[in-house]
C-alpha cells in the first residue's frame, strides 16, 4: 500500500476560523512532510517530522501549527489565516532520507 | 546549496510525438538522489523515478526513459509516442544524503499533448 491520504480535499475558511488538515499513511514511513504549493509553482517545504519529532520548520508563520500524534498521522492546524495562504497543501512521507517521497492528493485551501 | 533548473516552462506536442524534458542540477555533495514527479491537473504528485548519484545507467519504463549524465549534471526525461494522458506538470527534484536537507524541486515543465 503506497498511499498517503489527506482530508479534506477542499476547505474554505474565513480569516477568523480554526481548522485542521489531516494526513495519514500506513507504509511504516518515519518521515512526514507538509508542503504548500501555489498555482504554477513547485511545492515549498513547510515542515518535516522525523520519528514523530519536528526536525525542520522552514520559517513558517505561527498561524500554521503542525502536529504528529503518532507515526502514521500528521496534522496541520490552521488559525487566523490570510487570503494569501490560499494554496494546495500537500502531505508526503518517506522511509528515509534519500528515498522517494510519496505524496497525498492534497487539500485545496481557500481563505476568504 | 542545491539547485534544480528546468529551463522549459511549457512544451506543447502533438500526440505520438516524442518529447524530452530537460533537468540540470547543481550540488557539491557526492552522494545525492534525483527524482522525477508528474503532477496531473488533479494535483497529486506522482513519483516516477529515483536515481542515486552512483548509478548512471539509463532507465526505460514503457514509454518513459531517463538519461542521467553526471558529466553535464543532467537528468533528462523522454516520453516516446506521447499520449493525451501525459499532459501534466513534470518536476525534477534533488536531495542530498548529508544531513536533514529538504527535497529541492525545479520550477516544473508543463507538458500539453494535443490529440
Amino acid at each position: 500500500d503506497t498511499e498517503v491520504t489527506q482530508t479534506p480535499k477542499h476547505l474554505v475558511m474565513g480569516m477568523t476560523n480554526k481548522k485542521s488538515l489531516k494526513c495519514e499513511q500506513h507504509m511504516g514511513h518515519r518521515a512526514m512532510y507538509w508542503y504548500k504549493q501555489k498555482a504554477k509553482k513547485p511545492p515549498e517545504l513547510m515542515f518535516v517530522y522525523s520519528y514523530e519529532k519536528l526536525s525542520i520548520n522552514e520559517s513558517v508563520p505561527s498561524r500554521f501549527s503542525p502536529e504528529c500524534p503518532n507515526s502514521s498521522l500528521l496534522n496541520l492546524h490552521l488559525h487566523a489565516l490570510q487570503p494569501e495562504d490560499s494554496a494546495l497543501y500537500l502531505c508526503a512521507s518517506t522511509h528515509m532520507q534519500g528515498n522517494e517521497q510519496f505524496f497525498g492528493p492534497g487539500t485545496r485551501l481557500t481563505v476568504l | 546549496a542545491q539547485k534544480v533548473t528546468q529551463a522549459q516552462t511549457e512544451i506543447s506536442v502533438v500526440e505520438k510525438e516524442d518529447v524530452t524534458l530537460d533537468c540540470v542540477y547543481e550540488t557539491r555533495d557526492t552522494t545525492y538522489y534525483l527524482f522525477w514527479y508528474k503532477q496531473p491537473p488533479s494535483g497529486e504528485l506522482v513519483f516516477l523515478i529515483r536515481r542515486n548519484s552512483f548509478d548512471e545507467q539509463n532507465e526505460i519504463s514503457g514509454r518513459y526513459s531517463w538519461n542521467f549524465q553526471k558529466s553535464t549534471s543532467s537528468f533528462n526525461f523522454t516520453i516516446t509516442a506521447s499520449q493525451v494522458v501525459d499532459s501534466a506538470v513534470y518536476f525534477c527534484a534533488l536531495i542530498t544524503h548529508s544531513g536533514n536537507t529538504p527535497l529541492v524541486f525545479g520550477k516544473g515543465t508543463r507538458l500539453s499533448v494535443i490529440a
